[in-house]
């Protein structure tokens, strides 16, 4: 069955630091795999997908078959990232979601 | 002014009654879908629909309804064989392409009283 995974529910950094949020994926065939985020009192929207191989907002995501992961990452991190992430896989038809991993960025 | 919008934002319901959650897109998008989410759980999928009088089953459907007789509209009906309805409930809709955007509505807390 296709499950994505988010091990962290809470990630908290200083202002400036790297993030690095986990996601991995179970899934026998080619994923497309994204990455989404709410910022407080706005909606679901998505940050970037594999396929684009895109930085967005300082943002990147590198898939890994090998590993079955997709972790986002972003060097320095700043305040206005705090929000709630989700990793995201779709197969065939079925968009699932993790559990969704909330980052806090401190100044 | 295209999007997908859910109504009402709030909802309350009384115990052993069923209420329907509307979605509405004006994107033209084919598929659309319901989420379930709860604080810790992150987004569950309910129902899905990728076309027209076609619907199937997420990973959470008992206890819900839905139909998919119009492009831009997919209501979701939570009856009473639900058992723990209070949450918030998320619609969204994308092209059918694997790789497409998929956009979200504002969602619908729903309370059972």
């Amino acid at each position: 069955a296709q499950r994505v995974t988010q091990p962290e529910k809470l990630l908290s950094v200083f202002k400036g630091a790297p993030v690095e949020l986990k996601c991995n994926y179970s899934y026998s065939g080619s994923p497309e795999l994204f990455w989404y985020v709410q910022y407080s009192r706005q909606r679901l929207q998505l940050l970037l997908r594999h396929i684009s191989r895109e930085s967005i907002k300082g943002f990147t995501a590198d898939l890994n078959k090998g590993e079955t992961s997709f972790h986002l990452k972003k060097p320095f991190a700043q305040e206005e990232d705090s929000a709630m992430y989700y990793c995201a896989l779709y197969n065939t038809d079925k968009l699932i979601f993790g559990t969704g991993t909330r980052l806090q960025v401190f100044p | 002014d295209g999007g997908i919008t859910q109504s009402p934002k709030y909802l309350f319901r009384k115990e052993g009654q069923n209420v329907t959650l509307s979605c509405e897109q004006n994107l033209n998008h084919d598929a659309m879908y319901w989420y379930r989410q709860d604080p810790g759980q992150g987004l569950r999928l309910i129902y899905y629909s990728q076309i027209v009088n076609d619907f199937q089953k997420g990973d959470i459907a008992e206890g819900y309804s839905v139909s998919r007789e119009k492009k831009e509209s997919f209501p979701l009906t939570v009856t009473s064989a639900q058992k723990n309805p209070t949450a918030f409930y998320l619609c969204a809709s994308k092209q059918g392409l694997g790789y497409a955007e998929a956009f979200f509505g504002q969602g619908t807390r729903l309370t059972v009283v």
